[in-house]
C-alpha cells in the first residue's frame, strides 16, 4: 500500500475539468512537506507536472494546477484533451521514513 | 541541456548482483541530489535511494542493506549497486535529478529507465 492515497482512476470528456486527490498524513503532507505531481504517458518516463504544491515547470500548460490543504493535495486539469490520457502520481517527503513517498497513481481516461 | 541515460539492466538470477549506471550531462552530478526510482511491471512508482550533494545517502526499507548508491564526480555518473536481488526487485529503474525550493524535494529530470529482471 502506498503512503499517499490516490483514486485508481478518474475520467472525463474532452473539455471538462477533473481533479485527482492525494491524501497523506501528519508525517508527510501534514508535516508541511511540499506535494509534487508527475504525468506518465504510456511507455515513457514520468514527467514533472507540478512542483511545490502549485508551481508549473516551463512548458506545462496552465490547464494543470495544484493545491494543498492540511494532509491532502489535489491536481486539477481543465479543458481535458485526448493527449492528457496518462497516469498521474503525487509525491512528497515523509519524515518518519526519511524518504520520498509516492501515491499509487491515478489513471486518467478521456472519454 | 540536461540528460540522464541509464544502463546496466538485464536478467539476473535471485541472489545475484547487478550495477546500474546513470550517465549525466548538462549539470554537475555532485551539486545535486540524485535518486533512483523504480517501477515494477504494471505498478506505481517506488522511491529507492538518494544521495545528497554533501554525500549522505538514504534508502527505502525494501532495499536497505542490499543496495548502495554512489557517484563518480569525475565521470558525472550515478550508480546503484544491487546485491542479494529478489524476484520482487524486478522493475524499470529510473535515475532522477532532484531539486528543492521548499520542504522536501522533487524530481525535475528523469532518465529513460533500464529494466532489471530477477528470475531463475
Amino acid at each position: 500500500q502506498s503512503v499517499l492515497t490516490q483514486p485508481p482512476s478518474v475520467s472525463g470528456a474532452p473539455g471538462q475539468r477533473v481533479t485527482i486527490s492525494c491524501t497523506g498524513s501528519s508525517s508527510n503532507i501534514g508535516a508541511r512537506y511540499d506535494v509534487h505531481w508527475y504525468q506518465q504517458l504510456p511507455g515513457t518516463a514520468p514527467k514533472l507536472l507540478i512542483y511545490g504544491n502549485n508551481n508549473r515547470p516551463s512548458g506545462v500548460p496552465d490547464r494543470f494546477s495544484g493545491s494543498k490543504s492540511g494532509t491532502s493535495a489535489s491536481l486539477a486539469i481543465t479543458g481535458l484533451q485526448a493527449d492528457d490520457e496518462a497516469d498521474y502520481y503525487c509525491q512528497s517527503f515523509d519524515r518518519s521514513l526519511s524518504g520520498v513517498v509516492f501515491g499509487g497513481g491515478t489513471k486518467l481516461t478521456v472519454l | 541541456e540536461v540528460q540522464l541515460v541509464e544502463y546496466g539492466g538485464g536478467l539476473v538470477q535471485p541472489g545475484g548482483s547487478l550495477r546500474l549506471s546513470c550517465a549525466t550531462s548538462g549539470f554537475t552530478v555532485s551539486s545535486k541530489y540524485m535518486s533512483w526510482v523504480r517501477q515494477a511491471p504494471g505498478k506505481g512508482l517506488e522511491w529507492v535511494s538518494v544521495i545528497y550533494s554533501g554525500g549522505m545517502t538514504y534508502y527505502a526499507d525494501s532495499v536497505k542493506g542490499r543496495f548502495t548508491i554512489s557517484r563518480d564526480n569525475s565521470k558525472n555518473t550515478l550508480y546503484l549497486q544491487m546485491n542479494s536481488l529478489r524476484v520482487d526487485d524486478t522493475a524499470v529503474y529510473y535515475c532522477a535529478r532532484a531539486d528543492y525550493g521548499g520542504p522536501g524535494y522533487y524530481f525535475d529530470y528523469w532518465g529513460q529507465g533500464t529494466l532489471v529482471t530477477v528470475s531463475s
